[in-house]
């Protein structure tokens, strides 16, 4: 099915190190949400956007949706090993719809 | 409860067998979502429901899937005959309109890790 593009696929960071990572749709998008996801569990929600160019924040992490529309990202400062996990950025279909898809995810290994 | 919980967590079934996934939503959540995630890949859409109506299936792969909410809470989404390609995790999300944005925000359970042998 369809889905959205995230970027980088993995990486391994520094504990301590600032962590960058976006996700870009072909489409444009008025939610942006972003979600973490442990080994086991569910998806938790992190941040979610309703604006064009906002811009929030949820403890270490910050979010920023694009003011194209077809992008939003997230950014995770002083990372510490309980960051590990996938992140997944996720939107609606179209406006007003219930229906999400869901980003590649983008898999992220701490490093003490 | 406080979070959406489902269950068996982990299932088993032999190629041909029937199987049936629980998802208890949050309380008071009128929407409930069931999404199918394959290893190393997004959670994909399956089925929609707004209290006990189901409103799409669009993503249910086939006619042996089938979901229900009877009541507007509890909701089963049952598998017929299950195939190899059905291995995958079962999430279950719920949510409650938002109501200064008038957006959805999807709660998620633990999962159903559904194997087929």
């Amino acid at each position: 099915g369809q889905q959205l593009n995230q970027s980088p696929q993995s990486m391994f960071i520094q504990e301590g190190e600032d962590v960058s990572m976006n996700c870009t749709s072909s489409s444009i998008f008025n939610t942006w949400l972003w979600y973490k996801q442990d080994p086991g569990e569910g998806p938790v929600l992190l941040i979610a956007l309703y604006k064009a160019g906002e811009l929030t924040s949820n403890g270490r992490l910050t979010a920023q949706f694009g003011i194209t529309r077809k992008d939003s990202f997230l950014n995770i400062s002083a990372s510490i090993p309980s960051d590990v996990g996938i992140y997944f950025c996720a939107g609606p279909w179209s406006s007003g719809t219930y229906k999400y898809i869901f980003g590649t995810g983008t898999r992220l290994k701490v490093l003490a | 409860g406080a979070g959406v919980s489902q269950s068996p967590r982990y299932k088993v079934a032999k190629r041909g067998q029937d199987v049936a996934l629980r998802c208890d939503p949050i309380s008071g959540h009128v929407s409930l979502f069931w999404y199918q995630q394959a290893l190393g890949q997004g959670p994909e859409f399956l089925t929609y429901f707004q209290n006990e109506a189901q409103l799409d299936k669009s993503g249910l792969p086939s006619d042996r899937f089938f979901a229900e909410r009877p009541e507007g809470s509890v909701s089963t989404l049952k598998i017929q005959r299950t195939q190899q390609e059905d291995s995958a995790v079962y999430l279950c999300a719920s949510s409650s309109p938002s109501g200064t944005t008038g957006t959805y925000e999807q709660y998620f359970g633990p999962g159903t890790r559904l194997t087929v042998t």
